[in-house]
């Protein structure tokens, strides 16, 4: 029981280059998210998938795109890469989407460097 | 909007002491309250959780108890391993307020034998 998968793991783009994080987990969740974690700011949500066919913005949406494929998986694209996109990029999902009780489980991370 | 403040370290103690990570929060209304902890080169891993007031959420020899009147949720520990050296995240979330986790930045702690 794989959980939560990223792929890469760690990736260097120039400014304007695009790329598609990818995520997959294998415990039949419904809600998938993906977070970004910076020094000092904890993690902040980009994007979140409620369930299969449904996406919408988190905190800090701007320069990004997502696509929920299927049930497992759910990728991250970064359109036109910037420096300020310079960051670690996690990925989780939870059973459902009940606001207060539900427990994220958390992928391993993508550290991406933008030049 | 809703936030959470604890300390960012870093923490360093000796095998054995007495752990405290403070947190305190700010919310509309009655959130639940987390620890996550982050072991080097992993994810976030819950540690423990609370939902509402006077709740205390132990695991692994950590606990924490929701306080409302003071807004925090401290995490402590009688005797820390060198195992137990990692970064650890407060968070909250609030039903009906929206759809995401609050997260503090973040407390890394070092254990020393």
């Amino acid at each position: 029981n794989a959980g939560v998968t990223q792929t890469p793991k760690f990736q260097v783009l120039k400014t304007g280059q695009s790329m598609t994080l990818q995520c997959a987990q294998d415990m039949n969740h419904n809600s998938m998210y993906w977070y970004r974690q910076d020094p000092g700011m904890g993690l902040r949500l980009i994007y979140y998938s409620a369930s299969e066919g449904t996406t919408d913005k988190g905190e800090v949406p701007n320069g990004y795109n997502v696509s929920r494929l299927n049930k497992r998986e759910f990728s991250l694209r970064l359109e036109s890469a910037a420096p300020s996109q310079t960051s670690v990029y996690f990925c989780a999902s939870s059973e459902a989407l009940v606001f207060g009780v539900e427990t994220q489980y958390f992928g391993p991370g993508t550290r991406l460097l933008v030049l | 909007g809703n936030s959470v403040t604890q300390m960012e370290g870093p923490v360093t103690l000796s095998e054995e002491a007495f752990l405290t990570i403070n947190c305190t929060y700010t919310a509309t209304g009655y959130p639940s309250l987390f620890w996550y902890v982050q072991y080097p080169g992993e994810g976030l891993q819950l540690l423990l959780k609370a939902t509402k007031a006077d709740d205390k959420g132990s695991n692994k020899g950590f606990e924490a108890t929701y306080r409302k009147e003071t807004t925090s949720f401290h995490l402590e520990k009688g005797s820390v391993q060198v195992s137990d050296s990692a970064v650890y995240f407060c968070a909250l979330s609030e039903k009906n307020y929206g759809q995401n986790f609050v997260f503090g930045p973040g407390t890394r702690l070092s254990v020393l034998p």
